[in-house]
């Protein structure tokens, strides 16, 4: 069973870019997977920042991009702010209907 | 606006069963896929279901297959999902969750609503 794969924390200083990845644990992640992103704080619902690989959803500000680097879909976030610290998701197409999400990252803004 | 009100949510015990509805407006909703994702708590999220514009499609994680049904009535601008035969690990906030136009990711979300089913 392919796992989608992101890494478990990163850190970002306010003001600074940072890319977060979303892989697959067998094969790579092509615009055909329909990568999609996700933003959550705690208790909160989840808010769509991204989908299908770079379309930005409704009010997103253009800091949030999305992309294909090597064999992963990336998120990028420039101008980090305070504000941005979170969990970030991905989700995958993986045919037949299915989606799968990632386990996401918990991005620091220090 | 989309807004998208998830209801039904409780304890229930395992074996047991629960209906999920969720209420659509401000859109069209016979236009877009509709998903639901859970969230256990302290974990990630996980695509549970999702259904066509027309419910003639319909698909599923494999963990609540043969368990979770998932339903629309387009009349009713309104989505559904049958749990039964419930277990501990179904224990999470359900989201009800409206694809974007032409495809049947995730892209706008209601709030939710917890299931709890007791160890």
């Amino acid at each position: 069973q392919t796992v989608v794969t992101q890494e478990p924390s990163f850190s970002v200083s306010p003001g600074g870019t940072v890319t977060l990845t979303c892989g697959l644990s067998s094969g790579s992640v092509s615009t055909g997977y329909y990568p999609s992103w996700y933003q959550q704080t705690p208790g909160q619902a989840p808010r769509t920042l991204i989908y299908t690989t770079n379309t930005r959803s409704s009010g997103v500000p253009d800091r949030f991009s999305g992309s294909i680097l090597g064999n992963k879909a990336a998120l990028t976030i420039t101008g980090a702010q305070a504000d941005d610290e979170s969990d970030y998701y991905c989700v995958l197409y993986m045919g037949s209907g299915i989606w799968v999400f990632g386990g996401g990252t918990k991005l620091t803004v220090l | 606006e989309v807004q998208l009100v998830e209801s039904g949510g409780g304890l229930v015990q395992p074996g047991g069963s629960l209906r999920l509805s969720c209420a659509a407006s401000g859109f069209t909703f016979s236009d877009y896929w509709m998903n639901w994702v859970r969230q256990a708590p302290g974990k990630g999220l996980e695509w549970v279901a999702n259904i066509k514009r027309d419910g003639s499609s319909k698909y599923y994680v494999d963990s609540v297959k043969g368990r979770f049904t998932i339903s629309r009535d387009n009349a009713k601008n309104s989505l559904y999902l049958q749990m039964n035969s419930l277990r501990a690990e179904d224990t999470a906030v359900y989201y009800c969750a409206r694809g974007p136009e032409v495809y049947s990711m995730p892209v706008y979300w209601g709030q939710g609503t917890l299931v709890t089913v007791p160890s």
